[in-house]
């Protein structure tokens, strides 16, 4: 079974500064998709940025991007230029591109901003 | 575009007593999911559905059933609730695989 697994509970950065967010997994896959979701005060779940395991080229949205390792099974997640609003969870998910398939969270990173 | 709807937002129940978290998407995703999140445990699948008809059980499936009757709605069923199963809790779908999920805005409910 897929597993994910987030290592840091909780972070801090100074804002301006920048900051990564670890992730491994653990699948006997070479297909599928990983992501990272913020979820802020407000309980809702964003979508941060989306990464397609065959594709070697890492994703990058704005201030976020991603470094994507497949054969070391880690999709961690830079923040640069830190803002006071990505005060935030987040966390890493992974889904199989297999029929029938379930998309795993990892337990979170709780990132601190500090102003 | 509503997007994901679930109802209701907040619910309190009490041991024993069984209700329906409804969700429903006008997306036409044939994927959906339900989890639950707790502190310090992330997000855990209960259950999925690929499709009207179609459902599995996720990593903790036991206390609650599930049907799929249409594409546009998966209610998720507390049969007896336990104050273990106090917690919030997301309706979520997707288009297609490789998709990322479309959240619905949580449930917090609270079982005394």
């Amino acid at each position: 079974a897929q597993t994910v697994t987030q290592s840091q509970p909780e972070m801090s950065v100074q804002e301006a500064e920048t900051v990564t967010l670890s992730c491994t997994y653990d699948t006997s896959e070479s297909d599928y998709y990983l992501f990272w979701y913020k979820q802020p005060p407000s309980r809702q779940m964003i979508l941060v940025i989306r990464q397609e395991a065959y594709k070697q080229q890492n994703a990058t949205e704005n201030r976020f991007s991603v470094n994507f390792q497949k054969a070391a099974k880690s999709f961690s997640l830079k923040i640069s230029d830190s803002q006071l609003g990505d005060a935030a969870m987040y966390f890493c998910a992974y889904r199989s591109n297999s029929a029938g398939d379930k998309i795993i969270f990892g337990k979170g990173t709780r990132l601190h901003i500090l102003p | 575009n509503a997007g994901v709807t679930q109802t209701p937002k907040f619910q309190v129940l009490k041991t024993g007593q069984s209700m329906t978290l409804q969700c429903a998407q006008d997306m036409n995703h044939e994927y959906m999911s339900w989890y639950r999140q707790d502190p310090g445990m992330g997000l855990r699948l209960i259950h999925y559905s690929v499709g009207a008809g179609i459902t599995d059980q996720g990593e903790v499936p036991n206390g609650y059933n599930v049907s799929r009757s249409t594409t546009e709605d998966f209610p998720l069923r507390l049969l007896s609730a336990a104050p273990s199963q106090t917690s919030v809790y997301f309706c979520a779908s997707s288009q297609f695989t490789g998709s990322p999920l479309h959240f619905g805005n949580g449930t917090r409910l609270t079982v005394t």
